[in-house]
């Protein structure tokens, strides 16, 4: 089945370790997201890319870095994590076409010690 | 201009009832409006969406109605069982965009 895999579901690292979530997609689809999401919020993005052409959202902390070396596969890097990035992060795909309807992935748990 | 607000933030709703939440949006280029259901543990799906030409859409025992000259949309849960029990969240984005700007969420509870 066409999907989107997360890569760990679980990741515990500790305050200051850089970490590095991995996504990867067999939609084909030419437009990838990130999103921070915190316990009983909506999705917060913070930056997605268009084929190769990368969008950061203007309140993402520098803390938080991207790369997508080929269409299939983003990953986030969190260069320093601290007490406050602990959340579930969610990478999504999607066309660029009229719905813009969004495929999201299960979700990488982050715990910060 | 980008915000969509939703409410409830919670609900409650007996087995068989109907769920009902609501969803505000300001900006007028907005010409998409999906609803995802996320259920604890996992990522959003796409539930049902709509657009602004069109005043409901039913897929199944969910409905959503769309007020343009109101700027409110909805969803309705017909018939909501145990398994309805999840977070919805509204949300809107227009063509080209690329992006969606999501609702606070509502978390259902179905109860028998």
């Amino acid at each position: 089945d066409a999907m989107v895999i997360q890569n760990p579901r679980y990741q515990v690292t500790q305050f200051g370790k850089p970490v590095t979530l991995s996504c990867s997609q067999t939609l084909n689809h030419n437009v990838m997201y990130w999103y921070q999401q915190k316990s009983s919020q909506a999705p917060k993005l913070l930056f997605h890319y268009y084929d190769k052409d990368f969008n950061n959202e203007a309140d993402t902390p520098d803390n938080f870095q991207s790369r997508r070396p080929n269409t299939s596969f983003c990953f986030l890097d969190i260069r320093s994590p601290g007490l406050g990035d602990a959340a579930m992060y969610l990478c999504a795909t999607s066309t660029d076409g009229p719905t813009d309807t969004q495929y999201f992935g299960p979700g990488t748990r982050l715990t910060v010690l | 201009q980008q915000q969509v607000k939703q409410s409830p933030q919670s609900l409650i709703v007996q087995k068989g009832g109907i769920s009902i939440i609501n969803c505000a949006y300001e900006n007028t280029a907005f010409d998409y409006f999906p609803w995802y259901q996320q259920f604890p543990g996992k990522g959003p799906a796409l539930l049902i969406a709509i657009r602004p030409d069109v005043s409901e859409k039913k897929e199944g025992r969910f409905t959503i109605s769309f007020n343009k000259s109101a700027k409110q949309f909805s969803l309705h849960i017909m018939d909501s069982q145990p398994g309805d029990s999840a977070t919805y969240f509204c949300a809107a984005s227009k063509e080209g965009y690329q992006k969606v700007t999501f609702g606070i969420g509502t978390k259902l509870q179905v109860i028998p």
